[in-house]
Parts: C-alpha cells; structure tokens; sequence
C-alpha cells in the first residue's frame, strides 16, 4: 500500500460529460503528481501541484484541470468527455518539489467513455 | 481511425534466474532515474532510483547501472521469483522540470516456476 488514495476507482460515463478524480497523498507529502496511461501512449504526466501551487505542467489538455486544496488533496477535472480520454488516471505523491525524490502512486481510477 | 497500443518489449526467465531489464533514455539534462514495478490492476510501485552523480545503486535483490555516457540504464534483479512478474518501468527527471517524470514504455516480465 502507497499511502496514496484515489476515488473512484473505476467511472463509466458518456462523451461530453465531466467528471472529478480525487486523490489523497501520502501522510506529509506536499507535491501530487497527475499521469495518464493509456494503451497507445503509455505514462503521460499532466500536471504537478506543490503545497496549494501549480508548479509543472505536462501536456494536459485545455479541457482538464486540476486544483489542490488546503488539507493537500487533489482532484482533476475532466470536461467535454471524448472516447480518446478513455484511460487509467493516476496520482502520485512526494514529499517535495520533487526533482529527486521519489513519487508513489496510488492505484488509479480507469475512465471508460461510452 | 482505430489505435494501435504500445508493443512492450518482453523478457521471459525462469525462476532463480537473474533478470536484467534495459532502458535508454533521451534527455541529457535528466539527472535522476527511478524503476517502477506495475502489476495488473495496481499503480506503479517505487523499487528504486539514482541519481546522475552515482553509476550504480543497490537495494534488496536489485540493482540500477547508469551509463550516461550512452543515456542508459538497467534494472538487475537477483534470484528472480514469480512474485516479481509484472511491466517495468524506468523514468527520468530532470532538476529543472521539478517533479515532472517521463516514462519509458515498459517491459514485461515474465517469471516461469
């Protein structure tokens, strides 16, 4: 176990829709990271929070966002729903900025669009 | 138009053996490459990492080599079990990209009893 929390941990939903993924970090982690995988581009990062604080950004499209929150969870927002957004989303967690240290993961939550 | 998924490198051993799983990577400014397990179903899990300074790192029954000069790294796994069946991956991070990490495709392991 990661320490890493995220719900759901599965959604179905329909295209055009939005939905929230919700991760909670580590006990004392301040960084949470946001990946994507899916089968034809593997692990992509999409975006990195720090204490509140967007602070790196992947190549995350105009239709997701994410916010971090004074208690330091995390939730990423996903809209205008297409089947190609259909993947495992995960969250990740570090106790800095990251850079060299490690994240660790929780186990995802897997978006089917219908 | 239909998608093609990522064909996965594979490695097939039998139990006991030694596993080493290859990765090159691509940034020259990465300065810090970590290996992650994922079995099916879980996130991936942290084994272990180095940093730019080191070209060898130890933890238990594994070892990470980083040749820089050739921008490659390798995961040893000593005395492989069926437990450490799952897809590796290798990462990198670079200081300046804070905590942004790329990913390598993955490899499959496959531990045969």
């Amino acid at each position: 176990d990661s320490g890493v929390t995220q719900t759901p941990k599965h959604l179905i939903t329909a295209t055009g829709q939005r939905v929230t993924l919700r991760c909670s970090p580590r006990s004392g982690d301040l960084s949470v990271y946001w990946y994507q995988q899916s089968l034809d581009q593997g692990l992509q990062f999409l975006i990195q929070y720090y204490n509140g604080e967007e602070r790196a950004k992947g190549n995350i499209l105009e239709r997701f966002s994410a916010q971090q929150f004074p208690d330091l969870h995390s939730e990423l927002n996903l809209s205008s729903l297409e089947l190609g957004d259909s993947a495992l989303y995960f969250c990740a967690s570090s106790v800095g900025l990251g850079g060299k240290q490690p994240q660790h993961f929780g186990d995802g939550t897997r978006l089917s669009i219908l | 138009g239909e998608s093609v998924g990522l064909h996965l490198p594979t490695l097939s051993v039998q139990e006991g053996d030694n596993s080493i799983i290859n990765c090159a990577y691509s940034n020259s400014a990465s300065d810090y490459f970590i290996w992650y397990k994922q079995e099916s179903g879980k996130g991936p899990q942290f084994i272990i990492d180095i940093r730019s300074n080191m070209d060898k790192r130890q933890g238990q029954r594994v070892t990470v080599l980083l040749n820089k000069t050739v921008k490659h790294l390798s995961l040893q796994i000593a005395a492989t079990q069926p437990g450490d069946s799952a897809v590796y991956f290798c990462a990198e991070g670079a200081r300046t990209s804070y905590g942004k990490l790329t990913f390598g495709q993955g490899t499959i392991l496959t531990v045969h009893p």
